[in-house]
């Protein structure tokens, strides 16, 4: 596609189920970042990848929150157990390799628990 | 720690005024800074990038600047228009463990009458 797409666009979900979030890169970048921007917290880095390499996981906010990368393409955003506390905007962004590339995001996705 | 702020949180202006958006950064060892905007319940929209290496960028009516060792960065919009009324985040490429991501300020919110 011609941007980074995310699926889906929102989620309500119960406190205590499982969701997962989804992220379509742009064709060719190889690198792939997650964000979240909650109320009162602004934009904050989740996770990062590159490539085939293993993940920078430094933003993860607690072991609930995993994700992984398939094919060096896709990639899935799971949060266990969902808490009130994890509702908001989770945008997914991607990039050629490098640090000096710039990053395009996607819609993001509304996540709502209950 | 890098820490971005943003200033003012939110400005109002009639239509046809020139504006400036401050943003500042704690730790110069910066990549890149770029600029998006992002309108109410939508991702975000990459206005400008400038490289660590630049001093300014334009694109139409923006041009963004960049002082690293002062820590600052401005967003100039000439001539504003309602359609300018959005969000401006400033956001700085600093690396993580592993790699690069963005650490974004709170943004400054722009209302332009008509």
């Amino acid at each position: 596609g011609a941007g980074v797409s995310q699926s889906p666009s929102n989620k309500v979900t119960e406190k205590g189920k499982d969701v997962e979030l989804r992220c379509d890169p742009i064709s060719g970048h190889t690198a792939l970042y997650w964000y979240r921007q909650s109320l009162g917290q602004g934009l904050e880095f989740l996770i990062y990848f590159q490539g085939n390499s293993a993940p920078d996981k430094s933003g993860l906010p607690s072991d609930r929150f995993s994700a992984e990368r398939t094919g060096g393409s896709v990639s899935t955003l799971t949060i266990q157990r969902t808490q009130q506390e994890d509702s908001a905007v989770y945008l997914c962004a991607s990039s050629f390799s490098g640090e000096y590339n710039e990053q395009f995001f996607g819609p993001g996705t509304r996540l709502t628990v209950l | 720690k890098q820490e971005v702020t943003q200033i003012p949180a939110a400005l109002s202006v009639p239509e046809g005024e020139n504006l400036v958006l401050n943003c500042s950064f704690t730790d110069s060892a910066i990549y890149n800074l770029q600029w998006f905007r992002q309108d109410p319940g939508k991702g975000l929209t990459s206005l400008l990038l400038i490289q660590s290496s630049q001093r300014e960028q334009t694109s139409g009516r923006l041009n963004a600047s960049l002082d690293k060792s002062s820590g600052r960065s401005t967003l100039y919009i000439a001539a504003s228009q309602p359609g300018d009324s959005a969000t401006y985040l400033c956001a700085v490429s600093y690396l993580f463990q592993a790699g690069t991501a963005l650490i974004f300020g709170k943004g400054t919110t722009l209302s332009v009458s008509s």
